[in-house]
């Protein structure tokens, strides 16, 4: 079975410009979840999606958005690129029914975004 | 909110043991995770409490607590390549979801 797959694995932006951000979850996994992480604040959670619906969002500026598929992959938006916004965007995905139980998260590899 | 807070750094032997300790403040608490994370490398799931007591998984064993907001993560037989970064996550159902809040980590160095 194949792994989450994030899709670039780098990019390089500058400032104003905006990217988008691409996963693809393990078959049969309904949830997809987007995370930051920065050295300093560790792993944060974005937003995470769940049946082509955003079903949670994390504290973060409306310049970051995103959306869900039908094949349940998943992209991710920034628009108005800033400085801070450099870091590894790591998407998750798992088994989740959208009953309440839980279930672990398979990570992909990342895409390492630098804005200049 | 969450907090969740673990240490930053932990130095351990080759062939040790090590226990990495992780507090937790949170309401609609649903699940504890450990991940661990080499450099550079994606997080990967350990092992998952939901109830109190200890879940043993080879070299790793992982302790909760729900009353006390606590869990501590054992590594047996410590090898080289246990050197990485560990993350404590808290699952909790809020708002309709669940949702995963992680610590920002412990850098094990394992040394000879």
């Amino acid at each position: 079975k194949a792994g989450v797959t994030q899709t670039p694995r780098y990019l390089i932006k500058t400032r104003g410009q905006q990217v988008t951000l691409s996963c693809s979850p393990i078959s049969g996994h309904r949830s997809v979840s987007w995370y930051q992480q920065t050295p300093g604040q560790g792993l944060q959670f974005l937003f995470e999606y769940f049946s082509e619906t955003q079903r949670n969002k994390g504290n973060f500026p409306g310049r970051f958005s995103g959306r869900q598929f039908s094949n349940s992959r998943s992209e991710m938006n920034v628009s108005t690129l800033e400085l801070g916004d450099s870091a590894l965007y790591l998407c998750a995905s798992s088994l989740d029914r959208g009953t309440g139980v839980s279930y672990e998260q398979y990570f992909g590899p990342g895409t390492r975004l630098t804005v200049t | 909110g969450q907090n969740i807070d673990q240490p930053t750094e932990m130095t351990a032997t080759e062939g040790a043991i090590v226990q990495i300790n992780c507090t937790y403040q949170t309401s609609g608490f649903n699940g504890l995770f450990w991940y661990q994370q080499h450099a550079g490398e994606a997080p990967t799931f350990l092992s998952y409490n939901v109830l109190d007591g200890l879940e043993e998984k080879g070299r790793f064993s992982s302790f909760l607590s729900r009353s006390k907001g606590y869990s501590y993560l054992l590594l047996k037989e410590l090898q080289m390549k246990d050197s990485a970064s560990y993350l404590c996550a808290v699952r909790a159902y809020q708002t309709g979801a669940n949702n995963l809040f992680f610590g920002t980590g412990t850098r094990l160095t394992v040394i000879p």
